[in-house]
């Protein structure tokens, strides 16, 4: 059974720093691309990043040059750093597992996800 | 970018009724890359279809998808209490991989 537990989510001040974590079971886990994934209170669903099983990286602009991701895959592991902390990016982060190696046309959905892990910005 | 609308906002319906859901693509999705997530309150959000028709595992056989091109649509054909929630669509069939807004469906 795929498993994916998320943790690091914490209260920060504005313009801080923060790390998550996605600790992966239950599947080989450098087969699979992984990605984050927020929900701001009441809102819906962004991208805020990904990783190939290669290595390869995505970031949408709202969070280019503040996020990066990264995994282990000796620790089946996926990590979050986030700097330069914003009031709106406060939200819900989840990990996920894609559909492929690659987060390419065909196979850049999630099939499995996280429970969550909550991030307030504030000060 | 592809933008998904999804209509509409709100679906208030009664368990037992037939539920549409409808998610619209500014252009066409290559090869039907479109997927529906179901989130219920305070939860994770779940694959339910993939391939715009494809259940994916354990997905009861009262949801379906169909659709293609720029229309898409999800069917739940006699809801059950345990079905009101949120539901996303997202297509992957061209970067970025836009979700689309969601569609809350509540109890009547």
């Amino acid at each position: 059974e795929v498993q994916l537990l998320e943790s690091g989510g914490d209260l920060v001040q504005p313009g801080g720093s923060l790390t998550l974590s996605c600790a992966a079971s239950g599947f080989t886990f450098n087969n699979y691309a992984m990605r984050w994934v927020r929900q701001a209170p009441g809102k819906g669903l962004e991208w805020v990043s990904g990783i190939s099983g290669g290595g390869a990286t995505y970031y949408p602009d709202s969070v280019k040059g503040r996020f990066t991701v990264s995994r282990d895959n000796s620790k089946n592991t996926l990590y979050l750093q986030m700097n330069s902390l914003r009031a709106d990016d406060t939200a819900v982060y989840y990990c996920a597992k894609m559909g492929g190696r690659s987060c390419s046309s065909g196979s850049c959905y999630a099939n499995n996800w996280g429970q969550g892990t909550l991030v307030t910005v504030s000060s | 970018e592809i933008v998904l609308t999804q209509s509409p906002g709100t679906l208030s319906l009664s368990p037992g009724e037939r539920a549409t859901l409808s998610c619209r693509a500014s252009q066409s999705v290559t090869s039907s890359y479109l997927v529906w997530y179901q989130q219920k309150s305070g939860q994770a959000p779940r694959l339910l279809i993939y391939g715009a028709s494809s259940r994916a595992i354990g997905i009861p056989d009262r949801f379906s998808g169909s659709g293609s091109g720029t229309d898409f649509t999800l069917t739940i054909s006699r809801l059950e209490p345990e079905d009101f929630a949120v539901y996303y669509c997202q297509q992957y069939g061209i970067s970025p991989y836009t979700f689309g807004q969601g569609t809350k469906l509540e109890i009547k």
